[in-house]
């Protein structure tokens, strides 16, 4: 099946510093969705984007889908510590969402 | 909008009984809800694919008579892990998809099934 490779695994960074994350897929995606989950709760839809080299804004979050197809990346823009939690990218080819390959997930701590 | 509940939110049970987990969504209708399971420090695994009115598609490898899924409503899909075994404790969490606009799939906040 398809594969997503999500990195960094984990961040530690300080309070007010911009974050990077990004996925790769060894093949081709049609939509491109972040995700972000607290401890003990499920994943909240952050960003979706559904065209090559679209690039989208929510509030301090930026996320790109790559001209490829085949990767996206996630800005955030002066951390806060609420941003702490687990981000995941999703993949999927087709409109079924329940088809979407989901990465590893990458582990935000902030200090404050 | 797009509120999705599970109920029981953590659940203690023992070896050998059955364990029923809902799976609401609240302000909008779901023709297809989403089961999955997430161990620690790992991604989601889809377990299957439950559309209202019918049966339910069980991703390869999961067990179709351990995991019983019913979507008898348009804002209701249950998950019953029945003869419940230490390793069926795990975190599941339900997604539903609306009947139109955004075909994204919006997740509850998960159930913490803990077999003893």
């Amino acid at each position: 099946g398809q594969q997503l490779n999500q990195s960094p695994q984990s961040m530690f960074i300080q309070e007010g510093e911009d974050v990077s994350m990004n996925c790769t897929s060894s093949s081709i995606f049609n939509t491109w969705l972040w995700y972000k989950q607290d401890p003990g709760e499920g994943p909240v839809l952050l960003i979706a984007l559904y065209k090559a080299g679209e690039l989208t804004s929510n509030g301090r979050l930026t996320a790109q889908f790559g001209i490829t197809r085949k990767d996206s990346f996630l800005n955030i823009s002066a951390s806060i510590p609420s941003d702490v939690g687990i981000y995941f990218c999703a993949g999927r080819l087709g409109t079924n969402a329940g088809k979407s390959t989901f990465g590893d997930g990458t582990t935000l701590t902030v200090k404050p | 909008g797009a509120v999705v509940s599970q109920h029981p939110s953590r659940v203690i049970c023992k070896s050998g009984t059955s364990v029923k987990i809902e799976c609401r969504s609240l302000d909008f209708q779901a023709t297809t809800m989403f089961w999955y399971r997430q161990f620690p420090k790992k991604s989601l695994m889809l377990m299957a694919t439950s559309n209202e009115g019918s049966k339910a598609t069980y991703e390869q490898g999961v067990e179709k008579d351990k995991f019983l899924i019913n979507h008898a409503s348009l804002t209701l899909s249950t998950l019953t892990v029945t003869s419940a075994h230490p390793e069926d404790s795990s975190f599941y969490i339900c997604s539903g998809t609306e009947t139109s606009g955004s075909y994204e799939q919006y997740f509850g906040p998960g159930t913490r099934l803990t077999v003893t």
